[in-house]
């Protein structure tokens, strides 16, 4: 059963445009959520992340927001360059943290010149 | 830094061989992780271990062992490589929790 889920296997957005990659959960004991960014070739390498008594988080271009009634994140990239084309990896864990952290399937983001 | 360090990148092994993945780390992390990655699986957690001494199973061990040898390193061996363990591996560490560090992959082929 997968816990995270990524409905979007791939996005294509226009350079300067707002890139938004959604993330759906359904354990309701996950409180801290993350998003990771994969080039190929390469190892994730962490992005944002967001804890469940906040609502938004912002850091330069990238902003994560969380709905806890809906079970929902979403990752907005404002605006998008080329070098945002990657893989993009949402995750979620519980109480115990990082050995608890469960990713979704990912979602492949092009920015398109 | 080098940070999470993974040997060998590539390897190509007949079903029933077996063979160990590498993994040290240098940032003095107390929580090393071994994930696998298959197209439309996302990361999948194979074994983790939260400390020195101490290794847990994940989401998906069966087939696998490890082995957190001291603080530093992390190896992951496959017993007898099956077609279905073709996939790239990464390890990754982190200090207490949150945020992991990943190293660049292995990839795996099992013929």
């Amino acid at each position: 059963d997968q816990q995270v889920k990524q409905n979007s296997p791939s996005l294509s957005v226009q350079e300067g445009r707002i890139s938004i990659l959604n993330c759906d959960y359904t354990n309701s004991m996950f409180d801290y959520f993350l998003w990771y960014k994969k080039y190929p070739a390469e190892g994730p390498t962490f992005l944002i992340s967001i804890s469940s008594i906040k609502d938004k988080n912002e850091d330069g271009r990238f902003t994560v927001f969380l709905n806890k009634s809906a079970k929902h994140l979403s990752l907005h990239i404002v605006p998008s360059q080329p070098g945002d084309s990657a893989v993009y990896f949402c995750a979620a864990s519980g109480l115990q943290g990082a050995q608890k952290l469960v990713f979704g399937q990912g979602t492949r983001l092009t920015i398109n010149p | 830094n080098a940070g999470v360090t993974q040997t060998p990148k590539f390897q190509v092994l007949k079903t029933g061989q077996s063979m160990t993945l590498q993994c040290a780390q240098d940032m003095n992390h107390n929580s090393m992780y071994w994930y696998r990655q298959d197209p439309g699986m996302g990361l999948r957690l194979i074994y983790y271990s939260a400390s020195e001494g101490t290794t847990d199973k994940g989401e998906v061990p069966n087939g696998y062992n490890v082995s957190r040898l001291n603080k530093r390193e992390f190896s992951l061996r496959l017993e007898s490589a099956a077609p279905s363990q073709t996939s790239v591996y990464f390890c990754a560490s982190t200090l207490q929790g949150g945020e992991l560090f990943f190293g660049e992959g292995s990839r795996l082929t099992v013929l």
